[in-house]
């Protein structure tokens, strides 16, 4: 049973243009999420995280938010560029779980220049 | 570069030989992530470690596998007789516990292919 799902194997974007990734989750134990980004070939990039007491968290272009009533959060990236061009996958953590991800599948972006 | 390194990048090995991979964490974090990605799946925890104690293994570490991380730095999973079906990447991350959540640094990651 995924306890982290990424519905959307892929997603294509004009540059210049926003992307909304999503995800959901079942655990309700959880309490960290993440974004990771990855290239072929190299391990996951820390991209941004939020703790479960916010429902928002911005960090340059990058925002996530948290809908913990849905059991949803999604990674906002505006404006898209091409280099951004990747597969990106969320994680969810929980401290009675000493912090072990649990990951999506995750999405492949493509930012159309 | 002070982040997370592992040795070797790529392994290719015939099936029923033993391999050893290694992991270097970020030198001020005290914990240490084993993980497995097979292709079109997101990262599977293995095992973790609190400076040198093991904590915590996974159902998906068979008997075959083996984890240590002497003296709470660098870190070795070795795997006994390999299968193909332990073909995979093979990611270590590294953190520093805080209150609130903690996140974890990966290293490049070590790709086996078991013939």
């Amino acid at each position: 049973d995924q306890q982290v799902k990424q519905n959307s194997p892929s997603l294509s974007v004009q540059e210049g243009r926003i992307s909304i990734l999503n995800c959901d989750y079942t655990n309700s134990m959880f309490d960290y999420f993440l974004w990771y980004k990855k290239y072929p070939a190299e391990g996951p990039t820390f991209l941004i995280s939020i703790s479960s007491i916010k429902d928002k968290n911005e960090d340059g272009r990058f925002t996530v938010f948290l809908n913990k009533s849905a059991k949803h959060l999604s990674l906002h990236i505006v404006p898209s560029q091409p280099g951004d061009s990747a597969v990106y996958f969320c994680a969810a953590s929980a401290v009675k779980s000493s912090y072990k991800l649990i990951f999506g599948s995750g999405t492949r972006l493509l930012v159309r220049p | 570069d002070t982040g997370v390194s592992q040795d070797p990048r790529h392994k290719i090995t015939k099936r029923g030989q033993n391999v050893t991979f290694r992991c270097d964490p970020i030198s001020e974090h005290n914990r240490l992530y084993w993980y497995r990605q097979t292709l079109g799946q997101g990262p599977e925890f293995l095992t973790y470690f609190q400076n040198e104690a093991q904590l915590e293994k996974s159902r998906l570490l068979s008997d075959r596998f083996s984890a240590e991380r002497p003296k709470g730095s660098f870190s070795t999973l070795e795997i006994q007789r390999t299968e193909q079906g332990d073909s995979a990447m093979y990611l270590c991350a590294s953190s520093l516990v805080a209150p609130g959540g903690e996140t974890q640094y990966f290293g490049p990651g070590t790709r086996l292919l078991v013939l």
